[in-house]
């Protein structure tokens, strides 16, 4: 089966510029994630989704990062205005079932830099 | 607090060696606990994951972990180390009890010498 896809693989802006990233998850998987890894560090999530509804959204800057999840399948993360601190890797992962047990299965992550 | 802690930031390995890396981590709740493998521009792809069932548990490619709750550790471990082993390694928590979602270390280097 296909795996996660996301875009752009890299990115790079100028500060206070927006961006955006897209996931489309692997077919049938429900949950979907969104996390950001700073150099030299773990993921960490940003939010989750179930279906269409973002269930856990605690951890998104939300004065900056918004993201969406049309119709339960691909997902947007989108930044702006984009500061220098949003550089990192941005992954995406999906998983069939909503428990947080169910294996995640990550996309190979946008790398954003801002300048 | 649920936190994961992974000992060594980097690990360096002859080919042909045992591989030892290690995780400790807190929580208050029964934690189920996984390890990821993060190859240069690739995705985390999980090895093994421990979720109460057997204490041992065995994973891709020769890997395995193994749960000891009075040490609150789950070291991964091979045999023999392999070339193609050499990549970032994260041990990663869901502490459960409502918990938001996955709780990853910082990551250890596995370095694999020739």
């Amino acid at each position: 089966e296909a795996g996660v896809v996301q875009s752009p693989r890299y990115k790079i802006i100028e500060k206070k510029q927006p961006v955006a990233f897209w996931c489309n998850p692997i077919s049938g998987h429900n949950t979907l994630y969104w996390y950001r890894q700073n150099l030299g560090q773990g993921p960490e999530l940003l939010i989750r989704y179930e279906n269409e509804e973002a269930v856990d959204d605690s951890q998104l800057p939300k004065d900056r990062f918004s993201a969406e999840r049309l119709k339960g399948v691909d997902s947007t993360l989108k930044i702006q205005p984009a500061e220098l601190g949003d550089s990192a890797v941005y992954l995406c992962a999906s998983s069939r079932l909503a428990e947080l047990t169910d294996t995640q299965y990550f996309g190979p992550g946008t790398r954003l830099t801002v300048l | 607090a649920q936190s994961v802690t992974q000992l060594d930031s980097h690990v360096s390995v002859s080919e042909g060696t045992p591989v030892l890396l290690r995780c400790n981590y807190s929580s208050s709740y029964s934690p189920s606990l996984f390890w990821y493998v993060q190859h240069p521009n690739k995705g985390l792809q999980l090895l093994l994951k421990y979720t109460s069932a057997a204490t041992l548990v065995k994973g891709i490619n020769g890997f395995e972990a193994e749960f000891k709750k009075s040490e609150t550790s789950f070291h991964l471990t091979k045999p023999s180390a392999h070339m193609s082993d050499a990549a970032e390694y994260f041990c990663a928590m869901y502490s459960g009890g409502g918990a938001d979602g996955l709780t990853f270390g910082k990551g250890t280097h596995l370095i694999i010498q020739p």
